[in-house]
């Protein structure tokens, strides 16, 4: 299964500021998800990363406040803009579409917003 | 859209006992069902996957069941330990997005 690893782990901000989680895959994937995950809630896809192409974003979510690049296909970055605490969330980035049927997920980014 | 429903929401069993985690969703026609782990604050270890044609996978003391007739999955947990108490989260793809309960949270006692 694919290994995804995801930078920081975890980090505490302050309102107002912007911070870029990265998300790197073992292998060559097409597609990389972003989803979300507030406390006491379950996941909720943010947008599909794209190689050579904007990101695709679900209904909710838009590109100023979740810009996302993907420079090639084992590595993407999410960046949280103008942060305020109501984006305290886990942030978690999958590999939907590698050699194996099941989904992978990486670690996760816990982000607390002062 | 697909709405997946997980009850109960929350679990709590003495050691040894087996764990019993129900997940439904609405649309029947799935592509796989996949059941995750998830230990606090962190992200998703995936446990099982059941494609739509299969009745039943397992591995080690983890059994997971499908019923696409009646929107059904059930997890079984035998012989529980306290290294098993996380939140299980159970998700179905549509166009490979995942729609995911909102998750069992169990403990064992010890």
């Amino acid at each position: 299964s694919a290994v995804i690893s995801q930078k920081p782990s975890r980090d505490i901000c302050q309102r107002g500021t912007s911070l870029t989680i990265q998300c790197q895959v073992d292998s060559q994937v097409t597609m990389m998800f972003w989803y979300r995950q507030q406390p006491g809630q379950s996941l909720t896809l943010i947008a599909t990363a794209n190689q050579g192409s904007e990101a695709t974003y679900e209904s909710g979510f838009v590109i100023d406040k979740f810009p996302i690049s993907r420079p090639n296909l084992t590595f993407s970055t999410l960046t949280v803009s103008n942060m305020s605490p109501e984006d305290s969330s886990i942030y978690l980035c999958s590999d939907p579409t590698g050699l194996s049927p099941a989904q992978h997920f990486g670690d996760g980014t816990r982000l607390s917003i002062l | 859209k697909q709405e997946v429903t997980q009850i109960p929401a929350a679990l709590s069993v003495p050691e040894g006992e087996n764990l019993v985690l129900n997940c439904s969703f609405t649309d029947s026609a799935i592509y796989n069902l996949q059941w995750f782990r998830q230990d606090p604050g962190k992200g998703l270890t995936s446990l099982l996957l059941i494609q739509s044609s299969q009745r039943e996978q397992t591995s080690g003391r983890l059994n997971a069941s499908l019923d696409k007739s009646s929107g059904r999955s059930t997890l079984y947990i035998a012989a529980s330990q306290p290294g098993d108490s996380a939140t299980y989260l159970c998700a179905c793809p549509e166009d490979y997005k995942l729609s995911f309960g909102a998750g069992t949270t169990v403990t064992v006692r010890a």
